[in-house]
């Protein structure tokens, strides 16, 4: 069982959708969540951290229920410039501050 | 913000050459440096950790004698792929840790492509 699994994609949306991305992880000494964004060729980019108590950035909401051990992203009103790979990361302390990312799921969002 | 370089950002050689990948942080001094392998379609996968001043530590699967990697200064990271044989054509990411807080302080450089041929 891969560490942190995400929504298989391809996602395609038209413009102004909501779409959601899920995300499980298997360890549960894991202790901060990460939603990054990844464009074409590039680095990952760092789209927001994740907290129990939910947590929102404009157009964009991620939560975590650690008793589940799951993690999502939903994005409203979306944008063709949101048509990127969507990657979910864990951090484990216990190993050294380690990132442990999901496979990613990509959305592409058509006018 | 904090900024970590690589340079080359592409290379291309041939089968049985060595390369090596640059990683900088430019702003602020990196006590950790990472190094991740992206294949087409898949996750990041760390290779290895590294701190400044002493050995590596790589992950289960990852040759440390053929993914050599140095850490000599707080600023610079080096990864040398040697003996590249095709498979080892991939998007290598250095990621740098030890700067302002975010995302736990690390920071990933642009990338490095590699196709051997």
């Amino acid at each position: 069982r891969k560490e942190v699994e995400q929504d298989p994609g391809p996602f395609n949306v038209p413009e102004g959708a909501t779409v959601a991305f899920n995300c499980t992880y298997s360890n549960s000494a894991s202790q901060s969540f990460f939603w990054y964004r990844q464009d074409c060729r590039k680095e990952p980019k760092l789209l927001m951290s994740v907290y129990s108590s939910g947590n929102e950035d404009g157009r964009f909401t991620a939560q975590l229920n650690r008793a589940s051990q799951y993690i999502s992203l939903l994005i409203r009103d979306s944008k063709l410039s949101d048509s990127a790979t969507y990657l979910c990361v864990v951090k484990l302390y216990n190993q050294g501050g380690k990132l442990i990312f999901g496979q990613g799921t990509e959305l592409s969002v058509k006018p | 913000g904090a900024v970590v370089s690589q340079h080359p950002s592409w290379v291309i050689c041939k089968s049985g050459t060595s390369v090596k990948i640059e990683c900088r942080s430019l702003d602020f001094q990196a006590t950790t440096m990472f190094w991740y392998r992206q294949f087409p379609k898949q996750s990041l996968m760390l290779m290895a950790t590294s701190n400044e001043g002493s050995k590596a530590t790589y992950e289960q699967g990852v040759e440390k004698d053929k993914f050599l990697i140095n850490h000599a200064s707080l600023t610079l990271s080096t990864l040398t792929v040697t003996s590249a044989h095709p498979e080892d054509s991939s998007f290598y990411i250095c990621s740098a840790r030890g700067g302002p807080s975010s995302a736990g302080g690390q920071y990933f450089g642009p990338g490095t492509r590699l196709t051997v041929t």
